[in-house]
């Protein structure tokens, strides 16, 4: 079974350029959540999906960034304008919520690195 | 606020030697605590998940422990290995209404050296 598949892995961009990344949750799994990690830090949610619905989105600054999901699979998350402070690792992960206790498995990340 | 605080905050040990993680956290109403294991340059993968009424847990050399009334939990690494390097993450999933909401800890660095 393939997992969590997240593209590119690597970006660099000058601030104030725009940046998208790119999810693919496992076959099946209607969750799909955004994680942002800083270095030496834990994974800080920034927006989770249910299907096509976004149900949390409080942590999403959205000012700069956006995301969708449009047929409830892949997901984009978007940055426009970048800043140096967004310098970081974009998580995705997915999870099938029919069982409890809901299994998070996440991708690889996307480092992202803003000059 | 629910908060998760692990240490230490990184840990060097020989292979072959054991090693415990500590996790301490202040979230309600508690749900489950899950420790996920993340390679350098990985997204963290989950070595075990305990619900309220579990206090350990074990997966392979790893071995997790919860103490719902004191909130601690700790991971106990048995007989090291040098593919152990990695960050350990405690993470605390707090019951909502129709939702849940994970909160994580900052990590252990943990470095196994020859």
């Amino acid at each position: 079974e393939a997992g969590v598949v997240q593209s590119p892995r690597y970006k660099i961009i000058e601030k104030k350029q725009p940046v998208a990344f790119w999810c693919n949750p496992i076959s099946g799994h209607n969750t799909l959540y955004w994680y942002l990690q800083n270095l030496g830090q834990g994974p800080e949610l920034l927006i989770r999906y249910e299907n096509e619905e976004a149900v949390d989105d409080s942590q999403l600054p959205k000012d700069r960034f956006s995301a969708e999901r449009l047929k409830g699979v892949d997901s984009t998350l978007k940055i426009q304008p970048a800043e140096l402070g967004d310098s970081a690792v974009y998580l995705c992960a997915s999870s099938l919520d029919t069982g409890y206790p809901y299994e998070q498995y996440f991708g690889p990340g996307t480092r992202l690195t803003v000059t | 606020k629910n908060q998760v605080e692990q240490s230490p905050q990184s840990l060097i040990i020989l292979e072959g030697k054991n090693c415990t993680l500590q996790c301490n956290y202040t979230v309600s109403p508690f749900s489950n605590l899950r420790w996920y294991k993340q390679d350098t340059g990985r997204g963290p993968v989950s070595l075990t998940i305990m619900t309220f009424s579990e206090n350990t847990k074990s997966n392979g050399r790893y071995t997790a422990t919860l103490d719902a009334d004191t909130k601690q939990s700790s991971l106990h690494i048995t007989a090291s290995q040098l593919s152990d390097s990695a960050s350990y993450i405690c993470v605390v999933s707090a019951r909502g209404a129709g939702s849940y909401q994970l909160t994580f800890g900052k990590g252990t660095k943990l470095s196994v050296i020859p």
